[in-house]
């Protein structure tokens, strides 16, 4: 597995707002994931970042209000723009690793609530 | 569309075993995926089935039936810390990660 690391580990916002969460791993990694999860849900895909390509995201994210970088195989941002309260949850980011590039791992999440 | 089912919420009682079903319907399947998170964490990866047949890693195994579409993860000589949501979740044919809702498990004394 990998050691992964997220920048804040919890913030409070005010609305309107934008805050961008960092992702850090100590090794390369081509597939990188930011999450979402609400209080008491399950995870929600919000894109897929791959190093030199745009981002890809899921149905109900957009780039405009979500936009990902991905500058190298160990880093990636994610910003939450003109923030609402409904964008409060915990943001994951993960990892693809594995004999055969399966198994996800998890960075240990931003809390963001925002008032 | 695709579906995984997972009981919300299971007790158990410290010392004994505990099995929690997960059944899915994804388009293709490329494996199923156990995870535990605790409350405030983030998810770690327990298992993964692509074979059918039984997993066993320590007090956790986990069961996988592709012709059934379904899987169980087997929690044996339950601790306090066990405690946990379980994950389930299944990749399907384009490589994606379809999460299930998630099984809280209440262990009690």
């Amino acid at each position: 597995s990998a050691v992964i690391s997220q920048k804040p580990s919890r913030d409070i916002c005010q609305r309107g707002t934008s805050l961008t969460i960092q992702c850090q791993v100590d090794s390369q990694v081509t597939m990188m994931f930011w999450y979402r999860q609400q209080p008491g849900q399950s995870l929600t895909l919000i894109a897929t970042a791959n190093q030199g390509s745009e981002a890809t995201y899921e149905s109900g994210f957009v780039i405009d209000k979500f936009p990902i970088s991905r500058p190298n195989l160990t880093f990636s941002t994610l910003t939450v723009s003109n923030m609402s309260p409904e964008d409060s949850s915990i943001y994951l980011c993960s990892v693809v690793m594995g004999d055969y590039q399966e198994t996800q791992y998890f960075g240990p999440g931003t809390r963001l609530l925002v008032l | 569309g695709q579906n995984i089912d997972q009981p919300t919420e299971m007790t158990a009682t410290e010392g004994a075993i505990v099995q929690i079903n997960c059944t899915y319907q994804t388009s293709g399947f490329n494996g199923l995926f156990w995870y535990q998170q605790h409350a405030g964490e983030a998810p770690t990866f327990l298992s993964y089935n692509v074979l059918d047949g039984l997993e066993e890693k320590g007090r956790f195994s986990s069961f996988l039936s592709r012709s059934k579409g379904y899987s169980y993860l087997l929690l044996k000589e339950l601790q306090m810390k066990d405690s946990a949501s379980y994950l389930c979740a299944v990749m399907d044919s384009n490589y994606q990660l379809i999460w299930g809702a998630g099984t809280k498990l209440i262990i009690k004394p």
